[in-house]
């Protein structure tokens, strides 16, 4: 299998305050992850990629100094939202690709989400 | 530049079958990706086309003619619990896949 876990699940917390998502490839290493956000009923909107040992690479309109994003081993990576809003409330999640895949085998495997709320 | 288009919203009786289909219009490509998510989940893998033709699992199949730049994901026997979000993608190699807005599934009774 490839199993990814997120954590926390959903968290609320007041604005001003930051707040940490980690992303866990379980049963796999994972050289690339990516951060996606998604608002209701919309479409998921890539954040960044994140690459083990180097920086993360962020899509145009991104806050690099907002979304913090650390990938420090093949099976962990972490996004920090620094000062959050209530405009930052969304749903945050992360998928891994396997490292070392055959090139016709690119499938990103999805974390369960974080939900966000920011008062 | 890259274009993926899939129909917004589609409705289906249960018990019946609905095909989903995805064009795609990218610079590079290597295969497609069809998801599934259900409201207030993260996206689950339903299938990978990199050849062109039919693949089938169980009650799900998808299709893809990478000469037309097009794909379909078709559901048999449908259940209430298909009701989702089926997300396009495609994988153009070392880089994120890029997703279609999704099309929103309602299976009524």
């Amino acid at each position: 299998g490839a199993v990814v876990s997120q954590h926390p699940s959903r968290v609320i917390c007041k604005s001003g305050t930051s707040v940490k998502i980690e992303c866990r490839s379980l049963d796999f290493q994972a050289t690339t992850m990516f951060w996606y956000r998604q608002f209701p009923k919309q479409s998921l909107m890539l954040m960044a990629t994140s690459n083990e040992g180097s920086k993360a690479t962020y899509e145009q309109g991104v806050e690099k100094d907002k979304f913090l994003i650390n990938h420090a081993s093949l099976t962990l990576s972490t996004l920090t939202v620094t000062s959050a809003h209530p405009e930052d409330s969304s749903f945050y999640i992360c998928s891994a690709r396997r490292t070392g895949s055959q090139i016709w085998e690119e499938t990103q495997y999805f974390g369960p989400g974080t939900r966000l709320l920011v008062l | 530049g890259q274009n993926i288009d899939q129909p917004t919203e589609m409705t289906a009786t249960e018990g019946a079958i609905v095909q989903i289909n995805c064009t795609y219009q990218t610079s590079g490509f290597n295969g497609l990706f069809w998801y599934q998510q259900h409201a207030g989940e993260a996206p689950t893998f339903l299938s990978y086309n990199v050849l062109d033709g039919l693949e089938e699992k169980g009650r799900f199949s998808s299709f893809l003619s990478r000469s037309k730049g097009y794909s379909y994901l078709l559901l048999k026997e449908l259940q209430m619990k298909d009701s989702a979000s089926y997300l396009c993608a495609v994988s153009k190699g070392n880089t994120p896949l890029v997703f279609g807005k999704g099309t929103r599934l309602s299976v009524i009774a």
